[in-house]
């Protein structure tokens, strides 16, 4: 049980399907995360919600779209990609609070062809 | 804005030996918090250590723990007696106490441990 789940663990998606994301959280936590991890980057944070709403969204391209139904449950839904956005998407959780520690699931590794 | 440096791509130690991982990060906050981060092959991330700024005794954790020199802004990690299973990336990240829930991380250091 690790607290974070992420499904599918492995994604192969051509540049126009669509297709989603899911991560769900068993920890409590009232804020989840979305970060894009590639190659020799630091991890890029892609959105963040707090208590259901969204509180950042770093310059995201709109295709990639989020949605928090519940405090539990969040997803990731990708529509016409590029083969850059290639990469290990991570979703994470916290409480609120500065130093609140960040829990992470195991990704989910996307390739678009 | 932060920013977190780790200055080496990759590390090896052998194995039951000490190895310190580097980190330095730049704010202008006086009270944050500070994080290293274990990826290991299966990619879940997992938290090590964490220190917060305020404190000046170095965090510790069994065989991990940390030189934190707020002054130098340096975080680095010291790895004890190394096991195999220490084998992964790791991550250093700045996290602001204020109302950002933005977590600053590291570009990490792929750690081998050799038998």
């Amino acid at each position: 049980e690790t607290g974070v789940t992420q499904t599918p663990r492995h994604l192969v998606m051509g540049m126009t399907n669509k297709k989603s994301l899911k991560c769900e959280q068993h920890l409590g936590h009232n804020a989840m995360y979305w970060y894009k991890q590639s190659a020799k980057k630091p991890l890029e944070l892609m959105f963040v919600y707090s208590l259901e709403e969204r509180v950042e969204n770093n310059s995201v391209p709109s295709r990639f779209s989020p949605e928090c139904p519940n405090s539990s449950h969040l997803f990731l839904h990708l529509h016409t990609l590029q083969p850059e956005d290639s990469a290990l998407y991570l979703c994470a959780s916290s409480l609120t609070g500065g130093g609140n520690t960040i829990y992470f699931g195991e990704g989910s590794w996307l390739t678009v062809v | 804005a932060q920013t977190v440096t780790q200055s080496q791509p990759e590390m090896s130690v052998q194995e039951a030996e000490t190895v310190t991982l580097s980190c330095t990060y730049d704010t202008s906050e006086s009270d944050y918090y500070l994080f290293w981060y274990k990826q290991p092959p299966s990619r879940q991330m997992i938290l090590v250590i964490r220190q917060e700024a305020y404190k000046q005794q170095n965090a510790t954790e069994n065989r991990f723990s940390v030189n934190f020199q707020k002054a130098a802004k340096s975080f680095s990690l010291k790895i004890s007696d190394s096991q195999l299973g220490d084998a992964a990336m790791y991550f250093c990240a700045y996290r602001s106490v204020s109302g950002t829930y933005k977590y600053i991380f590291g570009t990490g250091t792929r750690l081998k441990v050799l038998a």
